[in-house]
């Protein structure tokens, strides 16, 4: 029971194209996450949502895009990938209760 | 002043030590603390939340000192698998998850 899953996993793009990460969660929590860790930075958040059909911009929103349709799906978009963007992204859910759980991560590469 | 501050470490430690990692914070409207671990390459993984009277779990003991905003996670006998990165996390706004505010972690290597 993986719980929250996250894919690709692995994903070289170039520069320009549209990238989506998906995540999936199983536990019907109602918050969910995007974040990014970069070297030096560490996690930073994108963007969140409180429930299906309700997300809000994070800490560094530019150049992605969010829904949720369903609650268990939050998909992350970037309309056009950049050098920058290169990062690992980090979805994450959980309950109003503040604990948040973690899926392994997508490493994206934008050459 | 950041508003959560981490020492990066690396804490280097041998096998059986024991170690302990401060983590301060600014706001001190700051509701909730906990300690994630993160592995290399791998995701963050709740370690333990961190309660006003201090909580323990097995080797790990965690404190929160209000006044003087901060909070500490103690590892007692230390084992080799306890080598990754401690995040420290703090929420402003206790219920509303979007508040949680990431330090950027310790580093430590436990040494056979």
């Amino acid at each position: 029971d993986a719980g929250i899953t996250q894919s690709p996993r692995y994903k070289i793009t170039e520069t320009g194209r549209q990238v989506t990460l998906m995540c999936h969660q199983t536990w019907s929590h109602s918050y969910m996450f995007w974040y990014r860790q970069d070297l030096g930075h560490g996690l930073r958040l994108i963007y969140y949502s409180a429930a299906a059909d309700i997300t809000d911009k994070g800490e560094v929103p530019d150049g992605y895009v969010v829904s949720r349709s369903k609650t268990e799906n939050f998909p992350l978009t970037l309309e056009s990938a950049t050098r920058s963007q290169t990062s690992v992204y980090f979805c994450a859910s959980g309950n109003s209760g503040n604990t948040i759980y973690f899926g392994e991560g997508s490493w994206l590469t934008v050459v | 002043r950041k508003e959560v501050e981490q020492d990066p470490g690396p804490f280097n430690v041998p096998e059986g030590a024991t170690v302990a990692f401060n983590c301060t914070y600014s706001n001190s409207a700051s509701q909730s603390f906990f300690w994630y671990r993160q592995d290399c390459r791998k995701e963050p993984k709740l370690l333990m939340s961190v309660y006003s009277s201090g909580n323990e779990d097995g080797r790990f003991t965690a404190q929160l000192n209000r006044a003087s905003q901060y909070i500490s996670l103690l590892i007692r006998d230390s084992k080799l698998s306890d080598s990754a990165t401690y995040l420290c996390v703090v929420n402003a706004n206790a219920g509303n998850n979007r508040k949680l505010i990431w330090g950027l972690g310790t580093s430590l290597a436990v040494n056979p």
